[in-house]
């Protein structure tokens, strides 16, 4: 079964430093990749997303992720936080084909708190 | 274009309760879900619907869960009755294509008391 680990419930770092949220995945085939970020009373916000080709893709807010098949990674950066980053972060995945299921997996998500 | 719209954003109601949450997809997105996030858990899925049919409920934790999509725009997600362990955020997503790009809603977060 597919399964998405952030092992890091909560982060703190200051304003204007770089970040680096951690994500890893367990799933049987290539799946997409996404990002997504909730501010607080605020949906979730598409930041970016992994489909094929370039494994590093950009996204909004000046966000970036790698994906790393060998390590079944697909961390998030942003190489200078800014005071409104402060949110928590999703990682999911979901399947490239079209049979089965479309659901996303979520992981448990990251809680970033940035100090001025 | 307007998003996803859900409502209520809140409410609290108690156990044994019924509560009906509401979602308006983007208009011509025939694709519509529902995810729940229980405090402190991941965000799980609940089921898909495409047009007026459920393509996939396998997220769905019970019979006291139901959801509709009548006509095929908006859909009602209905808790009868309520219990505590129901308590979390439901968030709608819609999308155009199949396992498309998913736009999601603000959630509505429930409290069984």
């Amino acid at each position: 079964a597919q399964s998405v680990t952030q092992p890091d419930i909560h982060i703190t770092v200051s304003e204007g430093a770089s970040l680096e949220l951690r994500c890893n995945y367990s799933y049987g085939a290539t799946p997409y990749l996404f990002w997504y970020v909730q501010s607080p009373g605020q949906g979730l916000q598409l930041l970016l997303k992994y489909f094929s080709g370039d494994t590093l893709v950009q996204g909004i807010k000046g966000f970036e992720a790698e994906f790393k098949r060998s390590q079944s990674s697909f961390n998030l950066r942003k190489p200078s936080v800014h005071w409104s980053d402060a949110a928590e972060y999703f990682c999911a995945v979901g399947p490239s084909s079209g049979a089965g299921s479309y659901q996303l997996t979520f992981g448990k998500g990251t809680k970033l708190s940035v100090i001025p | 274009e307007a998003g996803v719209t859900q409502f209520p954003s809140h409410s609290v109601i108690e156990k044994g309760q019924t509560v009906t949450l509401r979602c308006d997809p983007i208009s011509g997105h025939d694709n519509l879900y529902w995810y729940r996030r229980v405090m402190g858990k991941e965000i799980k899925f609940l089921l898909h619907f495409v047009k007026e049919s459920k393509q996939d409920e396998s997220g769905m934790p019970n019979n006291r869960f139901l959801a509709e999509r009548t006509g095929g725009t908006y859909s009602t997600l209905k808790v009868q009755p309520a219990e505590l362990e129901d308590s979390g955020v439901y968030f709608c997503a819609s999308s155009q294509i199949r396992g498309g790009l998913r736009t999601f809603g603000s959630g509505t977060r429930l409290t069984v008391v």
